[in-house]
């Protein structure tokens, strides 16, 4: 069965510093890769998406950056975060387009 | 842009009760899909639903597509303790792998 890791689970850091979040997808090949972010209370928002290795669409300008090294690693970064960027974030996978997406553990950051 | 309005935002019920929540779309989707969200961890899809007047259950819980293809429901049957936590609805229109979320229903269960 598949599986999907994120680490950390909760990050902790100051503004100005850089940031990687890391997902990984266990059990399946060549999915595709999703990061949302999710504020207090809110919805998803989608930030990046990836359906392959090297392929990146971002759907959100921002100063967050979004790689995919290898075809079930994606790593969300940042070379210096705001205050704005703190929430939780969430990594999600899917084995094709308009099919359903499952979601990892998700990592809260909080930047101060 | 693409609108998602999910209802009601919360809910208080009693243990027992059924619950009903939906969400309305702006456009048109080709994919439903809902989620559970407890404090703290990632949404677990609950259901997905692939077909405008599809109807399909998972346990306690039933989704349906609805036929417009611009909302869809689901409905909890006996609601139990465990049951506590925000429901997502989420929709995609085709040639898009971008899926829209809806802002949550927070379901409260007392016992």
């Amino acid at each position: 069965s598949q599986t999907i890791h994120q680490w950390p689970a909760t990050l902790v850091q100051p503004v100005g510093s850089p940031l990687s979040l890391e997902c990984t997808v266990e059990g399946t090949s060549n999915p595709n890769l999703y990061w949302y972010r999710q504020a207090a209370g809110r919805g998803l928002q989608l930030l990046f998406y990836s359906v392959g290795i090297g392929q990146i669409s971002s759907e959100v300008p921002q100063n967050l950056s979004a790689s995919r090294p290898q075809d079930r690693q994606f790593i969300l970064s940042s070379k210096k975060l705001l205050l704005s960027d703190s929430g939780f974030y969430l990594c999600a996978w899917s084995v094709d387009q308009n099919v359903a997406q499952y979601f990892g553990p998700g990592t809260r950051l909080l930047v101060l | 842009g693409q609108q998602l309005n999910q209802s009601p935002q919360s809910m208080f019920i009693q243990e027992g009760e059924d619950v009903s929540m939906n969400c309305t779309s702006s456009s048109i989707f080709n994919t439903w899909l809902w989620y559970k969200q407890d404090p703290g961890e990632g949404p677990v899809l609950l259901i997905a639903l692939y077909k405008a007047g599809e109807l399909t259950s998972n346990g306690r819980l039933t989704a349906q597509f609805g036929i417009t293809r611009k909302d869809s429901f689901l409905n909890i049957s006996a609601s139990i303790p465990s049951d506590v936590g925000i429901y997502f609805c989420a929709g995609q229109s085709s040639g898009t792998y971008k899926y829209i979320f809806g802002t949550g229903t927070r379901l409260k269960v007392l016992a």
